[in-house]
């Protein structure tokens, strides 16, 4: 089942904007990840935020979570081509046996040169 | 350090068959998870391993199973094969203090005729 849902599903920008991904998820969280995956590829790890943290960065790369709202977003600032990829957010859930990764469904995002 | 190394990347098979997938770990891992990514369901926790133990599992019929042998090397098995088993199959290491930060494989793509 899936427990990170991202919006939007696909997205199309130019070289040098800036993209905006979105995550929700349902139940207690431990950690949220982003992953990233190129076509047919193995996933990529990103960045990873814990439950008590708001906001993270690194690099080009900044992403805020609101526990509140179970929600996570993940900016990525002055794209370039090569970010052209699908972007997962993954949650580990709190409590139990915490030993796998419940992924969204991803955001395709293309940059265009 | 080496990536983690799957084998093989890409096997065709026919329904009813079986298949045997191998996942390396990076050196000194000692949790390994599988993952089944398919178009229509994303991606889906199958099992994960630490030190020669199944310590989670997926929601995947008794077809699915894993093992980990003491060096950290860990197959998967899918016998009788559907249709629906064709998907792209993802091996991830970690440390296996928890989940954090998962280190993927390029995957085995797996094409059921």
């Amino acid at each position: 089942s899936q427990q990170g849902e991202e919006d939007p599903q696909a997205l199309s920008i130019q070289e040098g904007e800036n993209a905006t991904m979105n995550c929700s998820y349902k139940t207690s969280i431990n950690n949220l990840q982003w992953y990233r995956q190129n076509s047919g590829r193995g996933l990529v790890h990103l960045i990873l935020i814990r439950s008590n943290e708001r906001e993270k960065h690194s690099g080009r790369l900044r992403v805020t979570l609101d526990t509140s709202k179970k929600s996570s977003s993940l900016l990525i600032t002055a794209s370039r081509a090569a970010d052209t990829a699908s972007y997962f957010c993954a949650t580990v859930n709190s409590g139990g046996s915490n030993y796998k990764l419940t992924f969204g469904k991803g955001t395709l995002l293309t940059v265009n040169p | 350090k080496a990536g983690v190394t799957q084998t093989p990347r890409y096997l065709i098979k026919t329904r009813g068959q079986q298949v045997t997938l191998s996942c390396s770990p990076i050196s000194g891992h000692r949790s390994v998870s599988w993952y089944q990514q398919t178009p229509g369901q994303g991606l889906q926790f199958l099992f994960e391993y630490f030190s020669e133990t199944q310590r989670n599992k997926g929601n995947f019929p008794g077809r699915f199973s894993g093992r980990q042998f003491s060096n950290s090397r860990s197959e998967m098995n899918v016998s009788t094969l559907e249709l629906g088993d064709s998907a792209l199959y993802l091996c991830a290491s970690s440390s296996g203090q928890g989940v954090g930060e998962l280190f993927f494989g390029e995957g085995s793509r797996l094409t059921v005729l």
